[in-house]
């Protein structure tokens, strides 16, 4: 089955610097790349999501980029903001019917003023 | 915008007690995940359904069972509730690819 590795595990940065978080996933035929962003006892709100025929995509001060090839995909924050912190995730699926997410261990993501 | 429901919010139960977590998905959406995530960690995919047909099978205990309806919610039904269980559950609904998820319901097992 799937199986998606997520860097770091926690990010500490400064308001308005950026953030990169990186994850790699090893299914040559997952081709979906959803983000979720969680806070702390809620539930995970989409922020993004690739599809393989796209090699970036953005949206505001977020990005991401996918490298089929390699079997990675990268989650880009510019100027980031306090209300930024929280948990991110990183999943990956193929584009069935009712196809599962699979999860990154998440990135714990701190802005600091 | 309608989003995806789910109940209880909050669930107390006692070891070998059985659980009944509902969800209704975003209106129009056939589909419908079901998500265990502990304290932590990053949610666990359980179950799927697809036009009220069981779609996908993950780590879910045999003690578990779900079902869509024909008005498309979905329960799980938990039995034998061990303290092990104890996380947050949610349910997910999708027309195509992008999952929405729903608030959760925390399950404590004392």
């Amino acid at each position: 089955g799937e199986n998606v590795e997520q860097h770091p595990s926690t990010l500490s940065v400064q308001e308005g610097d950026s953030a990169v978080i990186k994850c790699t996933y090893s299914d040559s035929a997952s081709n979906y790349f959803p983000w979720y962003k969680q806070e702390l006892g809620k539930r995970p709100q989409l922020i993004i999501d690739i599809r393989s025929n796209v090699g970036e995509k953005k949206d505001q001060r977020i990005a991401v980029t996918l490298n089929k090839t390699a079997k990675h995909f990268s989650l880009h924050i510019t100027e980031t903001q306090p209300e930024d912190s929280a948990v991110y995730f990183c999943a990956a699926a193929w584009t069935g019917t009712a196809s599962k997410l699979t999860f990154g261990t998440g990135t714990r993501l701190q802005v600091t003023l | 915008a309608a989003g995806v429901i789910q109940s209880p919010r909050h669930l107390i139960k006692e070891k070998r007690e059985t659980a009944t977590l509902k969800c209704y998905p975003i209106p129009r959406h056939d589909t419908v995940y079901w998500y265990q995530q502990g304290p932590g960690q990053d949610p666990q995919f359980l179950i799927s359904f697809y036009e009220k047909m069981q779609s996908d099978k993950g780590s879910i205990p045999d003690r578990f069972s779900a079902q869509q309806f024909s008005d498309y919610h979905s329960e799980l039904n938990m039995s034998s509730l061990e303290l092990g269980d104890s996380a947050l559950y949610f349910c997910a609904s999708s027309l195509r690819d992008t999952q929405y998820f729903g608030p959760g319901t925390r399950l404590t097992v004392l």
